[in-house]
């Protein structure tokens, strides 16, 4: 069984377009993390969202969490090559040892 | 600074031989420790996670097991590897979140 669902599952874009990447859940997290991966290496946190409606920014990227704190999204801006990668949102629920990741959405940006 | 080292990088072996993949992790103290499995460019199975040294949670039952010799050692086992244990094997230190994690394995079962 699969808590987060991610969509889409591949977005392949031109350099200078905007996407969003969308996180959802029928279960509440007490907060919601994106993780960045490139082939070969593992995750790397981008960003930690706590509060319901919380909205953070990264340079280009934004993140919110929903209101009811059952799904989130990634909206990047301009996107960059460099973008190119796999995003990964991961839900906390409870202690420590309940973080669930996501499906996975594979992005690709074309110079 | 912390850091996590994970090994080895890529590991081709046959159906029915065992397995070791070895995890540590520098500067930082009693961290929780994870395994977790990652099918081709997808998200992350959590196999094995640990609070403290000999404490080990397994999550889903599988051909693996994992053991915690020391505080910042978590290793992954097999006594006889299967085709479906190929993929992507990821270690991960944490207090609470996020996790950090390692660069990974990628396992090989011919």
């Amino acid at each position: 069984t699969q808590l987060l669902e991610q969509s889409p599952q591949f977005l392949s874009i031109q350099e200078g377009e905007n996407l969003t990447v969308y996180c959802n859940s029928s279960s509440v997290f007490s907060s919601l993390q994106w993780y960045r991966q490139e082939p070969g290496e593992g995750p790397v946190l981008l960003v930690t969202v706590v509060t319901g409606g919380e909205v953070k920014k990264l340079k280009r990227l934004t993140f919110q969490f929903g209101d009811a704190r059952k799904d989130s999204s990634l909206h990047i801006t301009a996107a960059q090559p460099g973008d190119t990668g796999l995003y990964l949102c991961a839900g906390v629920k409870g202690g420590a040892n309940n973080l669930f990741f996501g499906t996975g959405t594979r992005l690709t940006v074309i110079p | 600074s912390q850091t996590i080292h994970q090994w080895p990088a890529t590991l081709v072996q046959p159906v029915g031989s065992p397995l070791s993949l070895e995890c540590t992790v520098e500067g930082t103290s009693n961290p929780n420790l994870y395994w977790y499995r990652q099918a081709a460019g997808r998200g992350l199975q959590l196999l094995f996670y640990s609070v403290g040294i000999g404490q080990i949670s397994s999550e889903v039952p599988q051909n693996l097991s994992a053991s915690r010799p020391q505080d910042r050692q978590f290793i992954l086992s097999s006594k006889k590897l299967l085709l479906s244990d190929s993929g992507f094997y990821l270690c991960a230190w944490g207090h609470n979140s996020p996790l950090h994690f390692g660069n990974g394995t990628r396992l090989t079962v011919t």
